[in-house]
């Protein structure tokens, strides 16, 4: 069965460093999604993204976070400058057309720890 | 926005049937309702979807009244296994999702 990806599964940063984390979502979907869960709490939505732009973000989704499909295959999510509250899991999504009744396939999450 | 509302947590033995009923009392026109099971340090996994009436699968069923504002998830013959948090996620625009706060169902043996 098909499945997202997602590299690193932990990564331990420095507050205001750069981090990249990457997704590779189930190869015929197009749409791809980003959500955070800091520890203990709900799964928040970031952000949509269909045909190399944003579809949707949510009010967390600010100008520290940007998201990419850099080639055919990857899909990015950026944090310019990371804050000790971006520690949390950061999962990717992928579906196969929109719509909020178009089932999502989630990835394995990776774990940001700001110190 | 559309909300939703879950209890906590819940308890429950092994053989018995459970349900969980999520709250939405802000649910638009083209809302789906969808559940997602999630295991610790794992991403949440689909589980059922429907937008309004009965819905059943090989895992669960799905009720939803007529007015929307509530459904209900119901696992019939839980496991061990079953053990994790259960999410009520209502859509809102055509790829904006907002998950529930989530029930933590405990299945004792």
């Amino acid at each position: 069965e098909p499945e997202v990806t997602q590299t690193p599964s932990h990564q331990v940063t420095q507050m205001g460093q750069e981090v990249i984390l990457r997704c590779v979502p189930i190869s015929n979907h197009l749409y791809f999604y980003w959500y955070r869960q800091i520890l203990g709490q709900k799964v928040e939505f970031l952000v949509s993204f269909y045909n190399n732009e944003i579809s949707e973000k949510s009010e967390i989704f600010d100008d520290q976070f940007s998201v990419e499909r850099p080639d055919g295959s990857n899909f990015t999510l950026k944090i310019r400058s990371t804050k000790l509250e971006d520690s949390a899991m950061y999962f990717c999504a992928s579906s196969e057309t929109s719509g909020v009744q178009e089932t999502q396939y989630f990835g394995p999450g990776t774990r940001l720890l700001v110190l | 926005l559309a909300k939703t509302t879950q209890p906590i947590s819940m308890d429950s033995y092994e053989g018995q049937e459970v349900n969980i009923t999520c709250s939405h009392n802000n649910i638009a026109t083209n809302d789906y309702i969808t559940w997602y099971q999630q295991f610790p340090s794992q991403g949440p996994r689909f589980i059922i979807q429907g937008y309004k009436t009965k819905v059943t699968n090989e895992v669960a069923s799905l009720f939803i009244p007529a007015d929307r504002k509530s459904s209900t998830l119901s696992l019939p013959r839980v496991s061990l296994s079953d053990t994790a948090v259960y999410y009520c996620l209502v859509g809102e625009g055509a790829n904006k999702f907002y998950f529930g706060s989530g029930t933590k169902l405990n299945v004792k043996p």
